[in-house]
């Protein structure tokens, strides 16, 4: 069956480390990944996209990996700060369908 | 920012009232979504709709009916509400057709005693 799935525990770190989530998938062969941060009681943000054919991509402090062959995508915070503390969502495309399958959620906490 | 918004913001009703739950975007995005997320169980698709007359069921639709009443509205009904359909109901509309990246509204959250 297919299934995309995230660290289902809380991923707690110290401000200024790297945090690192992680998201795995079966049984699909996405044309993008994406990722999208969702803070309590609020609607999830897009955050970065990368596609089949990239490895890596990076936005500001953001860094998101991507192995068609392990089927997994890396999300990286470096320096990380308080106010990134939330709940980071994977989400993948399996292309040309017009919808996107969600992960669970990985929550992260940094703490000062 | 109110691109997307939905109404109401929070509805406490009892089990078998029929909700109508509303989502307007001013986007001007030809394609909307409702999702429900539950604790541990991330967003699932109820209902999507690429447009006016293009209305497709999602992997949790049963108990659930939609209307696309215009590009900008796109409005979610429970016809008898029961308890396990208390959850956040997010509406969303696709910001790019070719890689579906999601604009989302901030949710509805709903509860049936």
């Amino acid at each position: 069956s297919q299934k995309i799935e995230q660290n289902s525990e809380a991923l707690n770190i110290q401000e200024g480390k790297t945090a690192t989530l992680t998201c795995n998938y079966t049984n699909y062969s996405p044309a993008y990944l994406q990722w999208y941060r969702q803070d309590p009681g609020r609607g999830p943000v897009f955050l970065l996209l990368i596609r089949e054919n990239e490895k890596e991509k990076r936005k500001e402090r953001l860094k998101v990996t991507f192995d068609t062959t392990l089927k997994q995508s890396l999300f990286h915070i470096t320096a990380s700060q308080p106010a990134d503390s939330a709940t980071y969502l994977c989400a993948l495309s399996p292309g040309n369908t017009g919808k996107l399958i969600f992960g669970q959620g990985t929550t992260l906490q940094v703490k000062p | 920012d109110a691109d997307v918004t939905q109404t109401p913001r929070n509805r406490i009703t009892k089990t078998g009232k029929r909700i109508m739950l509303e989502c307007s975007q001013t986007k001007g995005h030809d394609r909307m979504y409702w999702y429900r997320q539950d604790p541990g169980l991330g967003l699932r698709l109820i209902y999507y709709s690429f447009d006016v007359k293009d209305i497709n069921k999602g992997e949790i639709s049963d108990g659930y009916s939609v209307s696309r009443q215009a590009q900008a509205k796109f409005s979610l009904s429970l016809e008898s509400a029961i308890p396990n359909q208390t959850a956040l109901y997010f509406c969303a509309t696709n910001t790019d057709s070719g890689t579906d990246t999601q604009y989302f509204g901030p949710g509805t959250r709903l509860t049936v005693l």
